[in-house]
């Protein structure tokens, strides 16, 4: 099946910070979406990019499928950005999500 | 407002009894799925249904049954088969085929089974 990666496992950061979140898959995806979990485990849907970029806010994400790859942009980081923010693919020859390990974000007052 | 419900949030049970978990969704989405997350691991796929009276096994269906009687609701029952049950469970939906509709998550049930 379809591999995921996500970079990096783990960054903090100072309040006020920008940081890239890196999402690499193995193959051709029809679909993509990132997502983040807050603390109490919720998950909210960040950006559904197959391709292109797309901004919202103090966050973008731009996907390069024909080199299999996706970034997430925070700019101006707060503290409530902390959590795991996970990337997710449809496989072109798959039926369903499959997520990645997830990169988790710890933002410092 | 529309959206995907989870009940209960914590939800305790002995070890030897199976537990349902609720999942209801008034956004008229066709496909549901119910996905495991373990303390500090990514989400792994259990079951999906894309119609009703229809679904699939995911990666990690063993111990876990379902039922999809009607469009808005999703239940998933955990049974004593489970080998470690205790985790985070999460539903989800999206409009149609995952091939171009994104997903959409409930707030999740967290089990512990003792």
């Amino acid at each position: 099946g379809i591999q995921v990666e996500q970079s990096p496992p783990d960054l903090i950061l100072q309040e006020g910070a920008n940081s890239t979140l890196r999402c690499n898959f193995s193959d051709s995806v029809n679909n993509l979406q990132w997502f983040h979990q807050n603390p109490w485990g919720q998950l909210i849907n960040l950006f559904y990019i197959p391709s292109g970029t797309k901004q919202n806010g103090r966050l973008s994400a731009t996907t390069v499928a024909t080199e299999r790859y996706s970034l997430l942009y925070i700019s101006s980081s707060q503290t409530t950005d902390s959590g795991v923010y996970f990337c997710a693919v449809v496989h072109n020859y798959g039926q369903n999500f499959v997520f990645g390990p997830g990169t988790r974000l710890s933002v410092l007052p | 407002d529309g959206g995907i419900t989870q009940s209960p949030k914590y939800l305790f049970r002995k070890e030897g009894q199976n537990v349902t978990l609720s999942c209801e969704q008034n956004l008229n989405h066709d496909a549901m799925y119910w996905y495991r997350q373990d303390p500090g691991q990514g989400l792994r796929l259990i079951y999906y249904s894309q119609i009703v009276n229809d679904f699939q096994k995911g990666d990690i269906a063993e111990g876990y049954s379902v039922s999809r009687e009607k469009k808005e609701s999703f239940p998933l029952t955990v049974t004593s088969a489970q080998k470690n049950p205790t985790a985070f469970y999460l539903c989800a939906s999206s409009i149609s085929s995952p091939y171009n509709s994104p997903l959409h998550f409930g707030n999740g049930t967290r089990l512990t089974v003792t």
